[in-house]
């Protein structure tokens, strides 16, 4: 199993403004992933980052709205750039192995309101 | 990825066996069906997978019907716990591939388990 650490768990930022969202993990994983949770909403896949290339994102999001790193493979950060009241949501980090057909490991998440 | 349809709620008594099920009637001969839950502020939480065969663990059983057009998930004794928002995905198999490691979720089924 993997643990996952996210930081911070929640945040009030103003409009305009970024946040950086951590993502530690307790050990090494191939793939990692970022979701976006609108209120009252299920998850929506918003990229995939492996260490050492690019992150894939999914239609609907770009990376200047979502610059992501993913520096080695416990750690990876996803920024919420130039936030309006509409990316208030919570945003997870999960993560798999890498192996065939295995179970994903989630963070506990980010709840984020933009104000 | 095949789309899932699930019933929005259900109730459960506690003690009771919970029969959620799920249609994936589009679903491809290389994809699994997988069972994650999220309990409330949570992120979500692996609870068991299959392919054709009928699957059971610690948390629960997988039922796939022959054609694999639906299955079920039991959970066979349920506790006050289990109340959760369950969702049922249809995950092409293995490694490689753009879609791999994609999990597209639904909206779920909200089970509340009741004394």
């Amino acid at each position: 199993s993997a643990v996952i650490s996210q930081k911070p768990s929640r945040d009030i930022c103003q409009r305009g403004t970024s946040l950086t969202i951590q993502c530690q993990v307790d050990s090494q994983v191939t793939m990692m992933f970022w979701y976006r949770q609108q209120p009252g909403q299920s998850l929506t896949l918003i990229a995939t980052a492996n260490q050492g290339s690019e992150a894939t994102y999914e239609s609907g999001f770009v990376i200047d709205k979502f610059p992501i790193s993913r520096p080695n493979l416990t750690f990876s950060t996803l920024t919420v750039s130039n936030m309006s009241p509409e990316d208030s949501s919570i945003y997870l980090c999960s993560v798999e192995d890498g192996d065939w057909n295995t179970e994903a490991f989630f963070g506990q998440g980010t709840r984020l309101t933009v104000v | 990825d095949a789309k899932t349809t699930q019933p929005t709620s259900m109730d459960c008594a506690e003690g009771r066996a919970a029969n959620l099920p799920c249609n994936h009637s589009t679903i491809s001969g290389n994809e699994y069906v997988y069972w994650y839950r999220q309990i409330h502020s949570q992120g979500p939480q692996y609870i068991i997978h299959g392919l054709k065969n009928n699957e059971t663990n610690e948390m629960a059983s997988l039922i796939i019907t022959e054609d694999r057009k639906s299955s079920t998930l039991i959970l066979p004794h349920a506790t006050l716990r289990d109340t959760a928002v369950y969702y049922c995905i249809v995950r092409v198999e293995g490694a490689g591939g753009t879609s791999y490691g994609k999990l597209t979720f639904g909206q779920g089924t909200i089970l509340t388990v009741h004394p």
